[in-house]
Parts: structure tokens; sequence; C-alpha cells
């Protein structure tokens, strides 16, 4: 079956910590796998995908299809990574549109 | 307005009334998404238009009705709705390629369903 595992509800770490935002899944195939952030009284938003290998605002993640994980990081976080973290999955289901499935998400919080 | 729009933001209702949720997105994509967002869930897919043809339902309860007029509109019929019904109802939107598409989702910002 289909799914992505956010094992931590919540984390909470200092200004300048290193952040480990955990994901595992568990799919079939090939897929493709992203990390979406809500900040505050904003829109859930595409932070960054696998298949792009960028860092975004500091962030990267490395797909580990061995460990089947797709793991968040930052060396040195800031206050205004404080969001809620989601990460999510998407696989070849139909020939058109995507099919997406989230984690539960885990809430970052960083302490001043 | 650019991006993907929702109207309302909030809509309080009975569990006898009917009301529609309106999702616009302005961004030229060719497929539309129903999310529902609850405290106790992880966000949970419930429709799929991909050239304003429905392709997943997801199990779906019958009192919730999808309708994609076109490839800029969505909305979603609330008939007889229970209280377990209440959460934030996300729409998204994407472009997907004749390939098959696993696409960056664009959301708007929700309507928050309080069913009495």
């Amino acid at each position: 079956a289909q799914r992505v595992t956010q094992p931590e509800k919540l984390l909470s770490v200092f200004k300048g910590a290193p952040v480990e935002l955990k994901c595992n899944y568990s799919y079939s195939g090939s897929p493709e796998l992203f990390w979406y952030v809500q900040y505050s009284r904003q829109r859930l938003q595409l932070l960054l995908r696998h298949i792009s290998r960028e860092s975004i605002k500091g962030f990267t993640a490395d797909l580990n299809k061995g460990e089947t994980s797709f793991h968040l990081k930052k060396p040195f976080a800031q206050e205004e990574d404080s969001a809620m973290y989601y990460c999510a999955l998407s696989g070849r289901q139909y020939s058109s549109a995507s099919k997406i499935i989230f984690g539960s998400g885990t809430r970052l919080s960083i302490r001043p | 307005e650019t991006g993907v729009t929702q109207t309302p933001r909030h809509l309080v209702m009975g569990m006898t009334n009917k009301k529609s949720l309106k999702c616009e997105q302005h961004l030229g994509h060719n497929a539309m998404y129903w999310y529902k967002q609850s405290a106790k869930k992880p966000l949970e897919l419930m429709f799929v238009y991909s050239l304003e043809e429905r392709v997943e339902n997801n199990s779906v309860p019958s009192r919730f009705s999808p309708e994609c007029p076109n490839s800029s509109h969505l909305f979603l019929h609330l008939h007889t709705l229970q209280p377990e019904d209440s959460a934030l109802y996300l729409c998204a939107s994407s472009q997907t390629g004749t390939s098959g598409g696993w696409d960056t989702q664009y959301f708007g910002p929700g309507t928050r369903l309080t069913v009495l």
C-alpha cells in the first residue's frame, strides 16, 4: 500500500541548531517525493521536490531508495522556518493527473 | 487575482443545508483537486479532475458532489453533511504533461467548513 509516514508531530529546536524532519514512504513503483510547507496564515506551498535536487531556503532532501526515506534537512535553523511541513509522494497511477499522498505533517518550532 | 482562489473562506451550515464551495485557478493548469484537511487525519485527496474529466473519487461519500464545468473552475456541492465533515477543504491545481505527470500542486487558501 502507498503510505507516507512522518513520525514526529512536533519538532522543537533552537535557532542555529541543525534540523532534520523525517519522512519514510511505502510505494511499489518509482515515486516522486515532495516537501510542502505551510507557514502561519499562509497557504500550503511546495518547498522542494526530489527530482529538482535544489536547496530551497537552505533546506535539502535526499531520496534514499534503500531506506525508502526522504528526510528534510537544514544545517542552521532560523526562526522563520517555524511552520507545518508535509512530506508527499506522487506515483505513476494515471495517464493524466497526478495522484499525491501526504504524510500527517510535522510542526517545526524554532526557539530563539 | 492570481493563483488559486476559493470562496467562501468560512462556511457554517446545518446538517440539512445545501451549499457549494467554489475554486478558481488563474494559472492555466489542466488538472484540479479537492482535498480535506482535518485535525485528526493527514491531508486526504477527495477528487481529481483532469481535462474536466473526473479521474479519481477516492470513495468519498455521495453527500459530496464535485463539478468541473471547465478547466479553470471547480465546485464542491455539499448536501446533508455530518458534523464529522467539519474540516478545511483545500482546492489545488497542477499542469500535467502527456507522459503522465507528478506535478507541483498549487493550493488555494481553503474553505473552513463547520457543520452544526
